[in-house]
């Protein structure tokens, strides 16, 4: 069964390092999302990206974030300088316009 | 108001038992509605689609109330294995974004 596959699945980083998420899509799909989960709250969307563009972000989705498709299989989410407050699960997540299929996630550690 | 509410739990009941989660959202707008279990510290898994008729899939019955803005999720003959935080979803249209809920905790104790 095809699957959303993330890596790496525990990144530990400083304060004020870039890090980058990586993730590979379903291959037949044609949107891609990036989801984060604070550990004991919800899932909150983050970004949307169809057709080589970000169709929607939300408001956590600030300037220290990017995303980027930079081949045909891989999508990428990128952290300028990260902060403490950052350190989340990271979960990518892609979809052929009906049921988003989400990747096993990115734990990500700020010290 | 929160965009999709959940009674968070735990709810603790015996294998066998019947159980029920009841969800709200607020965005009378909202087309599509799912429930995802996720397992503790793992991603969300699509368990079933929410159709405005009413569907089953084996022990899982959904149920949509748009009047009500109201979704629900019964659970038969729970098994061990049913235990697992259940995630209330809604989308706004279709491949948009997906708001979850906060989420049901579920304990099945033998």
């Amino acid at each position: 069964e095809p699957e959303v596959t993330q890596t790496p699945s525990h990144q530990v980083t400083q304060m004020g390092q870039e890090v980058i998420l990586r993730c590979v899509p379903i291959s037949n799909h044609l949107y891609f999302y990036w989801y984060r989960q604070i550990l004991g709250q919800k899932v909150e969307f983050l970004v949307s990206f169809y057709n080589n563009e970000i169709s929607e972000k939300s408001e956590i989705f600030d300037d220290q974030f990017s995303v980027e498709r930079p081949d045909g299989s891989n999508f990428t989410l990128k952290i300028r300088s990260t902060k403490l407050e950052d350190s989340a699960m990271y979960f990518c997540a892609s979809s052929n316009e009906n049921i988003q299929y989400f990747g096993a996630g990115t734990r990500l550690s700020v010290l | 108001r929160k965009e999709v509410e959940q009674d968070p739990g735990p709810f603790n009941v015996p294998e066998g038992a019947t159980v029920a989660f009841n969800c709200t959202y607020s965005n009378s707008a909202s087309q599509s509605f799912f429930w995802y279990r996720q397992d503790c510290r793992k991603e969300p898994k699509l368990l079933m689609s929410v159709y405005s008729s009413g569907n089953e899939d084996g022990r899982f019955t959904a149920q949509l109330n748009r009047a009500s803005q109201y979704i629900s999720l019964l659970i038969r003959d729970s098994k061990l294995s049913d235990s697992a935080t259940y995630l209330c979803v809604v989308r706004y249209s279709s491949a948009s974004k997906i708001i979850f809920g906060s989420g049901t905790r579920l304990s099945i104790r033998p």
